[in-house]
């Protein structure tokens, strides 16, 4: 079975820009959640979708805003970049929402850099 | 707010050697614990997780960890290392069932490197 997919791979924007990243989880898995790793630091938590609803959201600014679509798929979108939205772009997909058994896999990432 | 402590940044151990990493937790509750590891531009893989019962579970990859609620640690340990273990590795928790969101709170990793 196919893992979760992310796209694209690398990504380079200037500040001000605006940028979308897409996922797309595992067969079977209804939600997506997205991270954001720094390079040195651990994943930070951004959101979380089940069933295209938002079930919950970390702590960062309206500027970072998401949705999920009806084949479960997800887009990260991040308007007016800053240099510090440079990082490691991080999806992971579970089954369920609001379960902590309910294990999360990620997939490989996008890295954007903001110039 | 739940938190994550892993204290070594950096840790070097020779091909063969015993491994262990620390972890531990700030949580009102026993969270749910997890060990993920991350190879070089990939993302994170899952090694190991603690739900309930047995407090040694064993995970992939020859890893085991260690529950101790006296001591809020979840510290990962390995035998044997191999030179294939370099990697950063991340210990995670989350809360239990919240209804809403399940969302993980990592570490700050501790990178592993393995001399030959």
């Amino acid at each position: 079975d196919a893992g979760v997919t992310q796209s694209p791979t690398h990504l380079i924007k200037t500040r001000g820009q605006h940028v979308t990243l897409r996922c797309s989880p595992i067969s079977g898995h209804k939600s997506v959640s997205w991270y954001q790793q720094v390079l040195g630091q651990g994943p930070q938590f951004i959101f979380q979708y089940y069933e295209k609803e938002e079930r919950g959201r970390g702590n960062f600014p309206d500027r970072f805003s998401a949705r999920q679509f009806p084949n479960y798929s997800s887009e990260l979108n991040v308007n007016a970049l800053l240099l510090g939205d440079s990082a490691l772009y991080l999806c992971a997909s579970s089954q369920a929402a609001g379960v902590g058994t309910d294990t999360q896999y990620f997939g490989p990432g996008t890295r954007l850099t903001v110039l | 707010a739940q938190s994550v402590t892993q204290p070594d940044i950096h840790i070097t151990v020779s091909e063969g050697a015993s491994l262990e990493l620390r972890c531990n937790y700030s949580y009102g509750a026993t969270p749910y614990l997890f060990w993920y590891v991350q190879s070089p531009g990939q993302g994170l893989q899952l090694l190991l997780k603690y739900f309930s019962g047995d407090t040694l579970v064993q995970g992939i990859k020859g890893f085991e960890a260690e529950f101790k609620r006296s001591q809020s640690s979840f510290n990962l340990r390995k035998p044997s290392v191999h030179w294939s273990d370099a990697a950063e590795y991340f210990c995670a928790v989350a809360a239990r069932n919240t209804g809403t969101a399940s969302k993980l709170t990592f570490g700050t990793g501790t990178r592993l490197q393995v001399t030959l």
